[in-house]
């Protein structure tokens, strides 16, 4: 069983200000981990992944996200937000093996609001 | 080319009364994914098809939830004699033919279900 653990609902900032979403995840098997995130009126798009390899991760618009596996987080950092940024951020983790092969299991979401 | 397209992208249905929501995946795509997402809440798996089969289908509901898939295309979410609890948004994604089982997911728009 896999599960993703978003520990921030909500997370308001103003302009240009840092950044991070939180997200720990439980799974018996490896895991990849993925950030998608979600514009007003628009459909789900991936923001980075992590795979393999370096922990730190870069995505798209500036965000960044470091895996850690012995604390089992995948945290998303943004070292200044813009407006545009608002959004809501899901992490994702997608099982390795076993009965949790091909599963990809979200976290409840962030929204992210910044103010000017 | 066009991304994953669900239809309708609104549906208001009288509780006990069934509903079908359609997914149209990316050509070509193999993989295809149902989640929903209530109202302030995550993302909820559903069930994964592989071509037209369905490794997982731990995430329904209940009984009054089915889905189909017809060859590696079209895929249809049926809920049955609905209730106020099934009122949120599906999701469908899908995963190309070729990637890797760990590449990101091309999510659909949703379909907005309100059980009245």
């Amino acid at each position: 069983a896999q599960s993703v653990t978003q520990l921030d609902s909500q997370v308001p900032v103003f302009e240009e200000a840092p950044v991070e979403l939180r997200c720990n995840y439980s799974s018996s098997v490896s895991v990849y981990l993925f950030w998608y995130v979600q514009y007003p009126n628009q459909g789900l798009q991936l923001l980075l992944k992590y795979l393999s390899g370096s922990t730190l991760v870069k995505g798209i618009n500036g965000f960044e996200a470091e895996f850690n596996k012995s604390q089992t987080s995948f945290h998303l950092r943004k070292p200044s937000v813009h407006i545009s940024d608002t959004a809501e951020y899901f992490c994702a983790v997608l099982g390795a093996g076993g009965t949790s092969y091909g599963k990809l299991t979200f976290g409840q979401g962030t929204i992210l609001t910044v103010h000017p | 080319g066009a991304g994953v397209s669900q239809s309708p992208s609104n549906k208001v249905t009288e509780k006990g009364k069934d509903v079908e929501l359609r997914c149209d995946p990316i050509s070509g795509h193999t993989a295809l994914y149902w989640y929903r997402q209530r109202l302030g809440q995550g993302l909820e798996f559903l069930i994964y098809f592989q071509g037209n089969s369905a490794p997982d289908k731990s995430g329904l509901p209940s009984d009054r939830f089915s889905a189909e898939r017809t060859g590696e295309s079209v895929s249809t979410l049926t809920i049955q004699r609905t209730q106020q609890e099934d009122s949120a948004v599906y999701l469908c994604a899908s995963r190309g033919r070729g990637s890797s089982y760990n590449s990101p997911l091309h999510f659909g728009n949703g379909t907005r279900l309100t059980v009245t």
